[in-house]
């Protein structure tokens, strides 16, 4: 069982709305959690970073929220745009270094 | 530095051939991983260089696949009698203490 998951698989919106992806995980011990943005046949490019002690972090529209209690984040994009069509990924990395990667949420934002 | 460069782009070949990718990490990134991507799925990691070092490598990498990075610098990524199984995206990044993965835009491989 994948120790990160992320939901909703996919979803369309239309520009300018905004949208909320959820990411929840059981990897112990926690040590951070990165979003990674991957548009479609290029390489993920990170978004966020945050430590167990950091609950938010902005980049520009995105910004992500970190529960370490509960073991969920979420990125919110705001005011979505065409460009923010792309795969959103969830990785969670553990004490020991290693990194574990959702399997993403597609967005298709919409004219 | 223009990021973490991947070669070829795009390989199609045939089963039971060999092929062999190539990672060029930014410059100043001690740290060098390869991962496999299917459509729909999130990276999976198959090995990861300290340098020159291979400290780790997943049981994904099974004995056809073999990855070196001599002298610390470039990477390459050799499967041998490929599969069917093995078409993906191969994807390398690379990253320096602290910092987030750099990844590059991977390597296509379709086995027909």
């Amino acid at each position: 069982k994948n120790q990160v998951e992320q939901s909703p698989q996919s979803l369309i919106i239309l520009e300018g709305k905004n949208c909320t992806l959820q990411c929840n995980y059981t990897v112990s011990p926690f040590s951070n959690l990165r979003w990674y943005k991957q548009d479609t046949g290029r390489g993920p490019v990170s978004l966020t970073i945050m430590t167990f002690s950091e609950n938010t972090k902005s980049n520009g529209r995105y910004t992500a929220t970190l529960d370490a209690d509960t073991k969920q984040s979420s990125l919110h994009i705001t005011a979505s745009q065409l460009s923010d069509s792309a795969s959103y990924i969830c990785v969670v990395g553990g004490s020991w270094g290693k990194l574990q990667f959702g399997a993403g949420t597609q967005v298709v934002v919409t004219p | 530095d223009t990021g973490v460069s991947q070669n070829p782009r795009h390989k199609i070949t045939k089963r039971g051939q060999n092929v062999t990718f190539r990672c060029d990490p930014i410059s100043e990134h001690n740290r060098l991983y390869w991962y496999r991507q299917t459509l729909g799925q999130g990276p999976e990691f198959l090995t990861y260089f300290q340098n020159e070092a291979q400290l780790e490598k997943s049981r994904l990498l099974s004995d056809r696949f073999s990855a070196e990075r001599p002298k610390g610098s470039f990477s390459t990524l050799e499967i041998q009698r490929t599969e069917q199984g093995d078409s993906a995206m191969y994807l390398c990044a690379s990253s320096d203490v602290g910092s987030p993965l750099h990844f590059g835009n991977g390597t296509r491989l379709t086995v027909t």
